[in-house]
C-alpha cells in the first residue's frame, strides 16, 4: 500500500510569486486535507477536499486555493506569496466519510518565502 | 483561540520509565481524539485514537486515556525508548472526516 507522497519536498520563492504542491493520497483514500505547520506550531487545517468538491476550509484567505483530481491527488495553490507563508505544508489523506476519522500525513512540503 | 492545548513544551525521561504527555481541548464537539508523533523533517505518524464514548484505549505500549468531564486527555507510552523521541502532537475531531485541530505538541526526550 502506497502511502501520501508530496511533491516539491524543498521550495525557496520570493515574496509576490505563485507557488503550486502536489499530493499522491494513499490508496482507498479519497478525502485529502492541507494543513500548515508554521515552526514551533501544530499544524493548522487550511481546507479539505472530497469528491474534487471543496469540503471545509480554515482561516487562510482567498489566495490560498487547491484542486482535487478524478485520482484523488491534489493540489495546493497560494498566489501573492508574503513572508509569513514561509512554513511546512502538510497534505493528509483520509477514507471516505463515515469510514473513520484518522488522517495520514505526508513527509510536506518545505516553503520558504524571501 | 486555541481549542487544543499542550501545556508542556518538553518532557524528559529515562529509558524504561512512563512517559506521560497531557492535552487539553475546550471544544464539546470535539468527538474523537488522536495521538501523532513527529519526527524532524518527516510528517505527522498516526499513533493511537480514542473516540469519545470512550474512557481508554491500548495498543502496545501506548495508552490513551480521555477525561470527558475535565476535557482532558493523556497519552501514556509504558516503557520509554530511545526511538520514542520525537514531537507529539495531540488532534482532535469533530465527525468523520472532518478537520484535525491540532495543538503545539510536546518534544520528548527518552534518556539512556
Amino acid at each position: 500500500e502506497t502511502g501520501v507522497t508530496q511533491s516539491p519536498t524543498h521550495l525557496i520563492k520570493t515574496r509576490g510569486q505563485q507557488v503550486t504542491l502536489r499530493c499522491s493520497s494513499q490508496s482507498g483514500h479519497n478525502t485529502v486535507s492541507w494543513y500548515q505547520q508554521a515552526l514551533g506550531q501544530g499544524p493548522q487545517f487550511i481546507f479539505q477536499y472530497y469528491r474534487e468538491e471543496e469540503n471545509g476550509r480554515g482561516n487562510f484567505p482567498p489566495r490560498f486555493s487547491g484542486l482535487q483530481f478524478p485520482n484523488y491527488s491534489s493540489e495546493l495553490n497560494v498566489n501573492a506569496l508574503e513572508l509569513d507563508d514561509s512554513a511546512l505544508y502538510l497534505c493528509a489523506s483520509s477514507r471516505p466519510q463515515g469510514m473513520g476519522y484518522e488522517q495520514y500525513f505526508g513527509p510536506g512540503t518545505r516553503l520558504t518565502v524571501t | 483561540d486555541q481549542q487544543v492545548k499542550q501545556n508542556s513544551p518538553s518532557l524528559s525521561v529515562q529509558e524504561g520509565r512512563i512517559s506521560i504527555l497531557n492535552c487539553d481541548y475546550t471544544n464539546s464537539m470535539f468527538d474523537y481524539f488522536l495521538w501523532y508523533k513527529k519526527y524532524p523533517a518527516e510528517g505527522p505518524t498516526f499513533l493511537i485514537s480514542i473516540s469519545s464514548i470512550k474512557d481508554k484505549n491500548e495498543d502496545g505500549r501506548f495508552t490513551v486515556f480521555l477525561n470527558k468531564s475535565a476535557k482532558h486527555l493523556s497519552l501514556h507510552i509504558v516503557p520509554s525508548q530511545p526511538g520514542d523521541s520525537a514531537v507529539y502532537f495531540c488532534a482532535a475531531s469533530a465527525g468523520t472526516a472532518s478537520k484535525l485541530t491540532f495543538g503545539t505538541g510536546t518534544r520528548l526526550q527518552v534518556t539512556l
